[in-house]
């Protein structure tokens, strides 16, 4: 069955690197996510990546897929105090509806 | 003007009240979804319509029922409210395309007493 995994807590300081570990279970995953929920927001889509890719950068933020060990990670470089928000890991799968399913979240906490 | 929106935002009720939380989206599209979120558990889908004459369950659906009322209009009911259905409620559309990007409406949060 589907089940995605990650830690529930990570704190860092300011100007540091973050890094939000997410694991997964099903080998047939076509794209992998990363939301973001901030306080009192619905989820919004950070970015994704497709299967096949090892690896996508966007501005601060960098995407490792390792899908031998079916681990997605996702670093926050120079993490700042508006980064601060629950993180949530999804996958959907290839032939399937394309609903994501999610893990149940990390709350990043940046303090000074 | 967000794309997503839902009302009400907030809402106290009583065991045993029927409740309806109400879904609507600019974004002209086809799929939308019903989620619940609790702490630690993050997001249980109750619901999910891939278009305006189709109905699924999700993992939740016990307790809740939907409508799909236009392509735009997606609601949620509680027919009779229990405790253990306080929680924070999500409404999300996304496209038809593989890519499967939800858009999330800003939440309801549901309080039975």
């Amino acid at each position: 069955g589907e089940d995605v995994e990650q830690s529930l807590f990570l704190s860092v300081r300011e100007g540091d690197s973050s890094v939000i570990n997410c694991t997964y279970t099903d080998s047939s995953s076509t794209y992998l996510y990363w939301y973001k929920q901030e306080p009192g927001a619905g989820l919004q889509l950070l970015t994704y990546i497709f299967s096949n890719m090892d690896m996508k950068q966007d501005q601060r933020l960098t995407v490792l897929l390792n899908k031998k060990d079916k681990h997605l990670s996702l670093r926050i470089a120079d993490t700042q105090t508006g980064d601060s928000a629950i993180y949530f890991c999804a996958e959907s799968m290839t032939g399937g509806s394309y609903i994501p399913t999610f893990g149940r979240g990390t709350s990043l906490i940046v303090h000074p | 003007d967000a794309d997503v929106t839902q009302t009400p935002r907030n809402r106290i009720t009583k065991t045993g009240k029927r409740i309806m939380l109400e879904c609507s989206q600019t974004k002209g599209h086809d799929r939308m979804y019903w989620y619940r979120q609790d702490p630690g558990l993050g997001l249980q889908l109750i619901y999910y319509s891939f278009d305006v004459k189709d109905i699924n369950k999700g993992e939740i659906s016990d307790g809740y029922s939907v409508s799909r009322q236009a392509q735009a209009k997606f609601s949620l009911s509680l027919e009779s409210a229990i405790p253990n259905q306080t929680a924070l409620y999500f409404c999300a559309t996304s496209g038809n395309g593989r890519q499967g990007e939800q858009f999330f409406g800003p939440g309801t949060r549901l309080t039975v007493l």
